[in-house]
């Protein structure tokens, strides 16, 4: 079993639309959880980070579930913009630190006009 | 202020033959990162440093060396290219390794071994 699973998708949605995604992890000690987004071809960079009480930043909404193990990004009212690669990664301590971060393999989100 | 460069952005190799892929930040970042992202998988370590001269194993080194002489640079070594190195190659750096200190990507290298 991969330490963090996600969904590859794609997800095909409508502008407008509200889309989520759920990431499950393995290591019941994990501490630290982000999510990064990457568009086509491009670089990884941070969405959010994930607090234990949920947290949201305008359109995006993210949640922990430390009982079931996996955390969820939802998006509301999607944009063409929001197309690109979401990356779930799950951190093995209170450490941002890179070597401490293990990544998901990513769900493709395609937005329609 | 560029962030973090990579260079070259494409490279192709013949089987056996090395190369070296450079990765530079000027953000002053102690950390730094070299990971390889292959599909349908997640982006994996393949080297870091916490600090200028030191550097640590991360989850699959095989194959490849790095060298952190100066804390802008961190260098990537391909000693004798395999086709299963064939991947896209991303440098990263973070000031610290607080949740406050998240990693800045470098825009990748994408290399194929033939």
């Amino acid at each position: 079993r991969k330490e963090v699973e996600q969904d590859p998708g794609p997800f095909n949605v409508p502008e407008g639309a509200t889309v989520a995604f759920n990431c499950t992890y393995s290591n019941s000690a994990s501490q630290s959880f982000f999510w990064y987004r990457q568009d086509c071809r491009k670089e990884p960079k941070l969405l959010m980070s994930v607090y234990s009480s949920g947290n949201e930043d305008g359109r995006f909404t993210a949640q922990l579930n430390r009982a079931s193990q996996y955390i969820s990004l939802l998006i509301r009212d999607s944009k063409l913009s929001d197309s690109a690669t979401y990356l779930c990664v799950v951190g093995r301590g209170w450490s941002n630190a890179g070597n401490m971060l293990t990544f998901g393999g990513g769900t493709r989100l395609m937005v329609k006009p | 202020n560029a962030g973090v460069t990579q260079t070259p952005k494409f490279q192709v190799l013949k089987t056996g033959q090395s190369m070296t892929l450079q990765c530079a930040q000027d953000m002053n970042h102690n950390s730094m990162y070299w990971y390889r992202q292959d599909p349908g998988m997640g982006l994996r370590l393949i080297y870091y440093s916490a600090s200028e001269g030191t550097t640590d194993k991360g989850e699959v080194p095989d194959g490849y060396n790095v060298s952190r002489l100066k804390k802008q640079n961190f260098l990537l070594g391909l000693e004798s290219a395999a086709p299963s190195q064939t991947s896209v190659y991303f440098c990263a750096s973070s000031y610290g390794t607080g949740v406050r200190s998240p990693l800045h990507f470098g825009n990748g290298t994408r290399l194929t071994v033939t």
